[in-house]
């Protein structure tokens, strides 16, 4: 079956502009996570939804940062306001209840 | 969420085992210890998980101590596609997230 998707794939913003990520998840599976990799570290956890519900978002670093799931199923990560620190892979992932994570291929983001 | 320790960097030569060990020693009753591996340009792959006893899939095998305080995990023929940062992660079982380290950087070398 299809894994977890993400677009786009690649996306490069001038600094100050504002961008949303898609993360489209396992059909089913009612965990969805967003994770952050800068270059060369490993991924860091933004924000996590079960369904529609966002129980944890300690890991968002700023109030530009901001996700939904709406009907539980796809997401939206928004960045407002990009600045250069923002550029690095944003992963997305989903799993059922507690079983393994599945993660996408993520977006690269690159602001200039 | 328990920390874990390891290496930054193995090699390994193709065709033998690749072991990768993790040390976990904060590590709770009711924490797993999982594994993932990320090749360049994509997402993390998850590689097995386990509690307390050993576990065997088709990818690799998971030794945890009896302590629980290490684990190893064993890739038995390596191959150049086996190339790739090796995670090891403890997570909680009533949380579904999980705290990625820096992994260890595994190259497999003809």
């Amino acid at each position: 079956g299809a894994g977890v998707s993400q677009s786009p794939r690649y996306k490069v913003a001038k600094r100050g502009q504002d961008v949303a990520l898609r993360c489209d998840p396992i059909s089913g599976h009612v965990s969805l996570f967003w994770y952050q990799q800068a270059l060369g570290q490993g991924p860091e956890f933004l924000t996590y939804f079960q369904n529609e519900a966002q129980l944890d978002k300690s890991g968002l670093p700023s109030d530009r940062f901001f996700a939904e799931r709406p009907e539980g199923s796809v997401s939206t990560l928004k960045i407002q306001r990009t600045q250069q620190e923002d550029s690095a892979v944003y992963l997305c992932a989903s799993s059922f209840s507690n079983s393994p994570l599945h993660f996408g291929n993520g977006t690269r983001l690159t602001v200039t | 969420d328990a920390k874990t320790t390891q290496p930054p960097s193995m090699d390994c030569a193709e065709g033998r085992a690749a072991n990768l060990p993790c040390n976990h020693s904060t590590i709770s009753g009711n924490e797993y210890v999982y594994w993932y591996r990320q090749i360049h340009s994509q997402g993390p792959q998850y590689i097995i998980h386990g509690l307390k006893n050993n576990e065997t899939n088709e990818m690799a095998s998971l030794i945890i101590t009896e302590d629980r305080k290490s684990s190893t995990l064993i890739l038995p023929h390596a191959t150049l596609r086996d190339t790739a940062v090796y995670y090891c992660i403890v997570r909680a079982s009533n949380t579904g997230k999980l705290i990625f380290g820096q992994g260890t950087t595994l190259q497999v070398k003809p």
